[in-house]
């Protein structure tokens, strides 16, 4: 069964450091998709980033880069600059079947930037 | 270009009573998935339709059914409402293979 750990129930950081949200996942598909998504409090999920199990090299979107090291089955999360409007729910996701729209889960890191 | 639609954004059931929840899609996705949120289970996938057709199907009960419309408008229907069917139910819109896109969200209290 495929499966996302996300280790760190909570995070605090202080604005304009940098935060990296970690992420491991388990699955004995060879082709398979990670995604990272944001849930701020208004309930609306977000798409940050997506990283597929044959990139070579590791996805960025602006301030977001994704730390793939396959070997590992790790996918963590890094943002750069934190902003006080990153303080969020951040989820983990594998896409189990390829082509197929289902999603697995993790249970999400809670990120609070201090100002 | 429009995101994905939700209606309603919140509800108020009573135990026993059915409930109907609508999803419009990011025009040109054909692909609409489900999902439940709650604090205890986390987010869970229910079912993802594409082209009118269930494509997957999560592991809850049967009372949870949806369907898609030529337009790729989606419903899910839930009946004989449970007080643990309180949740956020999330869909989410996508083109094949591609990430999805989700709704804000009906939020269901069950009373």
């Amino acid at each position: 069964a495929q499966k996302i750990t996300q280790t760190q129930p909570g995070m605090f950081v202080q604005e304009k450091e940098a935060v990296t949200l970690d992420c491991t996942y388990d699955t004995s598909d060879q082709s398979y998709g990670l995604f990272w998504y944001k849930q701020p409090s208004s309930g609306e999920m977000i798409f940050l980033i997506y990283q597929g199990s044959y990139d070579e090299q590791n996805a960025t979107e602006g301030r977001y880069s994704l730390n793939f090291q396959k070997a590992r089955k790790s996918a963590n999360l890094v943002i750069s600059a934190s902003q006080l409007g990153d303080s969020a729910m951040y989820f983990c996701a594998m896409r189990v079947i390829q082509g197929a729209q289902k999603l697995v889960f993790g249970q999400g890191t809670r990120l609070t930037i201090n100002p | 270009k429009a995101g994905v639609t939700q209606t309603p954004r919140y509800l108020i059931k009573t135990r026993g009573q059915q409930v109907t929840l609508s999803c419009s899609p990011i025009s040109g996705h054909r692909s609409v998935s489900w999902y439940q949120q709650t604090p205890g289970q986390g987010l869970q996938f229910l079912f993802e339709y594409f082209s009118e057709t269930q494509r997957n199907k999560g592991n809850f009960p049967g009372r949870f059914s949806g369907r898609q419309f030529s337009n790729s408008r989606s419903e899910m229907n839930v009946s004989t409402l449970e007080l643990g069917d309180s949740a956020l139910y999330l869909c989410a819109s996508s083109l094949v293979g591609a990430e999805a896109f989700f709704g804000q969200g009906t939020r269901l209290t069950v009373v």
